[in-house]
């Protein structure tokens, strides 16, 4: 079964307190992507990957670290967390091509207090 | 700046209704691609329906459709014969041909509420 799969679902953790969320997709995918949700702001990208090795900024990624060591994971990195960091995270990734359809992971709430 | 407007933050209709979500967005691209995602209570982001902006004929999948009018830059969704099931928050979104990031940029969402 084609799927991206995140964890963990839930985290609650403290202010300064390093953290992974991990994201794995199974569909050979190149191109994978965070975005984090928030109400009133829709969903917005951290950070995203064209490959194994190549990432680059989104339009959000203070306070965040990625890496692509392999083609199909892809982990969010929060170095030292803050409050502001609370939110619903996903990892989403799509082939090559631009019109197929980008799969997202099941998602993960994290809170920093 | 590439942007999507929902404007409708909630909206409720009564089971088996027909009802409309609206979108517009602001590109000045003339190649680009637009989704309906549906995100239920379980969090899940699940595709909906695609429209190719090259294409004139609107979109359908079962009972969603969509409404594409690029001149005005508006994509809006219609749900016919609304079911408990479609419940969730919607989210209008597109895509920009670019060859490094192909980010999705969404609306802010609008929270339907089918009621019995």
């Amino acid at each position: 079964e084609a799927q991206v799969t995140q964890n963990p679902r839930y985290l609650i953790t403290v202010t300064g307190k390093k953290l992974t969320v991990t994201c794995s997709q199974n569909m050979n995918h190149e191109y994978m992507s965070w975005y984090r949700q928030d109400p009133g702001l829709g969903l917005r990208q951290i950070y995203y990957s064209m490959n194994v090795e190549v990432t680059d900024k989104g339009d959000v990624p203070e306070g965040y670290k990625v890496s692509r060591k392999e083609k199909r994971n892809f982990p969010l990195i929060l170095e030292s967390p803050s409050p502001n960091q609370t939110s619903l995270y996903f990892c989403a990734s799509k082939g090559s091509r631009l019109n197929t359809e980008a799969f997202f992971g099941q998602g993960t709430r994290l809170t920093v207090v | 700046a590439q942007t999507v407007t929902q404007s409708q933050p909630e909206m409720s209709v009564q089971e088996a209704e027909t009802v409309t979500l609206s979108c517009t967005y602001d590109t000045s691209e003339s190649n680009y691609y637009l989704f309906w995602y549906k995100q239920p209570p379980s969090r899940q982001m699940i595709l909906v329906i695609r429209q190719e902006a090259y294409k004139q004929q609107n979109a359908t999948e079962n009972r969603f459709s969509v409404n594409f009018q690029k001149a005005a830059k508006s994509f809006s969704l219609k749900i016919s014969d609304s079911q408990l099931g479609d419940t969730a928050m919607y989210f209008c979104a597109f895509i920009l041909p670019n060859f490094g990031n192909e980010k999705l940029t969404f609306g802010t969402g609008t929270r339907l509420t089918i009621i019995p």
